[in-house]
């Protein structure tokens, strides 16, 4: 059983339209990270926060936008939404113990048109 | 700065084959070592993980050894099946760094 959500699972949407991604989680997890994969696979770290009111860009540039409002709910925000947008995007959270890994969201695949 | 490498795709399996995809990192500490499993249209899963030298993660059938000595972390298994294809990623984390570092994934493909 899942224990983050991301939703939608699938969104198609016109160009210039203002769009959030949803991600919650319930184990009470601190660190909380969004992924884009291209279609070629590679997962890209576009936004990682350590805990409430803390967020930080990742190491591809993103026009995105995440808030830390509550420690379950990390969600991503295109202002205006463009077909390079075009993308799966995964949340991930952790307990920050280098000794487990993360859990994953189903993903949101987001197709621009 | 930390990296991981893996084997390319397709790798193209007959059901029943044994598996070996290939990964190998860099890293400045001593990093834990996972292998991730991503199945069409879903998120990642943990498959399985090592966190010291020569520890073997298991899991499903899959295994994997985390070798110092070669800085590997070569997934493997005995007997594939038909469920089994995804795509398989290996990842390292490092004390310090701020995320999960990832290969680039090997799609696995097994035919009946």
């Amino acid at each position: 059983e899942a224990d983050i959500y991301q939703t939608p699972r699938y969104l198609v949407i016109g160009t210039g339209k203002k769009i959030t991604l949803e991600c919650s989680q319930t184990m009470g997890h601190d660190k909380m990270y969004w992924y884009q994969q291209d279609p070629g696979m590679e997962l890209h770290l576009i936004h990682y926060s350590y805990g409430v009111n803390s967020t930080e860009k990742g190491d591809l540039s993103s026009e995105s936008t995440v808030s830390r409002i509550r420690t379950e709910h990390f969600p991503l925000t295109l202002e205006s939404a463009r077909p390079s947008h075009t993308s799966q995007y995964l949340c991930a959270s952790s307990d920050g113990s280098t000794l487990r890994g993360y859990t994953f969201g189903s993903g949101t695949r987001l197709t621009v048109v | 700065g930390d990296s991981v490498t893996q084997m390319e795709g397709p790798v193209t399996l007959s059901e029943e084959a044994f598996l070996t995809i290939n990964c190998t990192y860099t890293a400045t500490g001593y990093p834990s070592l996972f292998w991730y499993v991503q199945y069409p249209g879903e998120g990642l899963q943990l498959l399985l993980k090592a966190t010291k030298a020569d520890d073997k993660g298991s899991n499903k059938g899959f295994e994997a050894t985390y070798r110092k000595e070669t800085t590997s972390f070569h997934l493997e298994k005995g007997s594939v099946q038909v469920s089994d294809s995804a795509v398989y990623f290996c990842a390292l984390l490092d004390t310090g760094r701020r995320a999960l570092t990832f290969g680039s994934g090997t799609r696995l493909q097994v035919q009946p």
